[in-house]
């Protein structure tokens, strides 16, 4: 099972905005709205931001959001903030009840 | 408020088995399925499966398959990850996870639990 294709990087200067991708197949971000992104710091454990595509759990700034087009994800971070650099991670369920993650993105704040 | 907390790190030699706990509070332990997500130093996270901590119905990555086992106490509201032959490959923090509904979506994470593999 391959991982999601997501960029190595991205950065953006504080207030901008910036989307990351994560490229599946229509074995799985194509055939299922459960993909979710997570945000991860330093030694810390992931925490999760989106879900089901779009969903974002309460207490999830509304910065945040997510789309979907084909096979491919995406999460959109409006009004940059240096508390948003970090790693963030997809991932997505697929055929035969796996789930899969993207290789994951670090964001910078410059 | 809900709580996953991971037993301490260990250090296992090439070809040991580790077992890995998460104990759970603060809600039923049997109404949410589980997951182990691995994170070997500087990499990207891994799904290795879940566990439905009801009936206890499992399912594994195919990379883990045959040398993974995850099982639960409900007794204790604890589930338990073991991986057995072990490599230097292995070294990794292991995180259980609680997912939502039947959304996929991880909502709470236990805090960690760093293996290391070395002779």
């Amino acid at each position: 099972q391959s991982a999601l294709t997501q960029p190595a990087s991205v950065s953006g200067s504080p207030g901008q905005s910036i989307t990351i991708s994560c490229t599946g197949t229509s074995s799985d971000v194509g055939s299922y709205n459960l993909v979710s992104w997570y945000q991860q710091h330093p030694g810390k454990a992931p925490k999760l931001m989106i879900y089901e595509v779009t969903k974002r759990p309460s207490g999830v700034s509304n910065r945040f959001s997510g789309s979907k087009s084909g096979n491919t994800a995406s999460l959109t971070i409006s009004g940059l903030q240096a508390e948003d650099e970090a790693d963030y991670y997809c991932y997505s369920y697929a055929l035969s009840s796996t789930v899969l993650f993207g290789g994951g993105t670090k964001l910078t704040v410059l | 408020q809900v709580q996953l907390v991971q037993s301490g790190a260990e250090v296992k030699e090439p070809g040991a088995s580790v077992k890995v706990s998460c104990k759970a509070s603060g809600y039923t332990f049997t109404n949410y399925v589980l997951h182990w997500v691995r994170q070997a130093p500087g990499q990207r996270l891994e799904w290795m499966g879940w566990l439905n901590t009801d009936n206890g119905n499992t399912k594994y990555s195919q990379k883990f398959q045959g040398r993974v086992t995850m099982t639960r106490d409900t007794s204790a509201s604890t589930a338990y990850m073991e991986l057995s032959s072990l490599r230097s490959e292995d070294t990794a923090v292991f995180y259980c996870a609680r997912e939502v509904g039947a959304t996929l979506a991880f909502d709470y994470w236990g805090q960690g639990t760093l293996v290391t593999v070395s002779s």
